[in-house]
């Protein structure tokens, strides 16, 4: 079955505690996103992937970190969360090009930085 | 910057009747694809109905069907027959086509009322 998956689904951490939300995907999707979605907010991007070894900031990269070493794999690394990083987190993939810009989202990881 | 605005935060609509949820973005690119995602209780993100803005005729799938205005930039999400399970936030989203970042709405909460 085509499918992004993330774990941990949920998370209840502390201020400054290292954390890392896994992604995969097994698509072969060139194409993976971080996004966090937080009421009347929307969904906004964090970062992402065009490619192996290929990043780029998106609109609230600040606090997060991501690295793309296989295809499949896009995990998302809190290096000290903080309360303000407590939201929703999507990842999701998709191919790079052509008509087929549709992105596919994982179940969602619910993080509680207390 | 490009933008995408959902102007209704919440609607509601009578089961069977047909409801249609707005969205306006903005962007200085002729070539861009256009979606809207539905994310019922359970908080998965599922693909509704996709448009790529170089084809005129409008996108339809099944019950859902868009009304795509280029020149307004304009994307309005038409739900026809409305059920119980059409209960969800809905979101309107874009990506130019030469370019690597999504872009959502706030969203659209809508309840289809028995």
């Amino acid at each position: 079955e085509a499918q992004v998956t993330q774990n941990p689904r949920y998370l209840i951490t502390v201020t400054g505690k290292k954390l890392t939300v896994t992604c995969s995907q097994n698509m072969n999707h060139e194409y993976m996103s971080w996004y966090r979605q937080d009421p009347g907010l929307g969904l906004r991007q964090i970062y992402y992937s065009m490619n192996v070894e290929v990043t780029d900031k998106g609109d609230v990269p600040e606090g997060y970190k991501v690295s793309r070493k296989e295809k499949r794999n896009f995990p998302l690394i809190l290096e000290s969360p903080s309360p303000n990083q407590t939201s929703l987190y999507f990842c999701a993939s998709s191919l790079s090009t052509g008509g087929k810009r549709t992105q596919y989202f994982g179940p969602g990881t619910r993080l509680l930085v207390l | 910057a490009q933008t995408v605005t959902q102007s209704q935060p919440e609607m509601s609509v009578q089961e069977a009747e047909t409801v249609t949820l707005s969205c306006t973005y903005d962007t200085s690119e002729s070539n861009y694809y256009l979606f809207w995602y539905k994310q019922p209780p359970s908080r998965q993100m599922i693909l509704v109905i996709r448009q790529e803005a170089y084809k005129q005729q409008n996108a339809t799938e099944n019950r859902f069907s868009v009304n795509f205005q280029k020149a307004a930039k304009s994307f309005s999400l038409k739900i026809s027959d409305s059920q119980l399970g059409d209960t969800a936030m809905y979101f309107c989203a874009f990506i130019p086509s030469g370019t690597y970042k999504y872009i959502f709405g706030t969203g659209t909460r809508l309840k289809v009322l028995a």
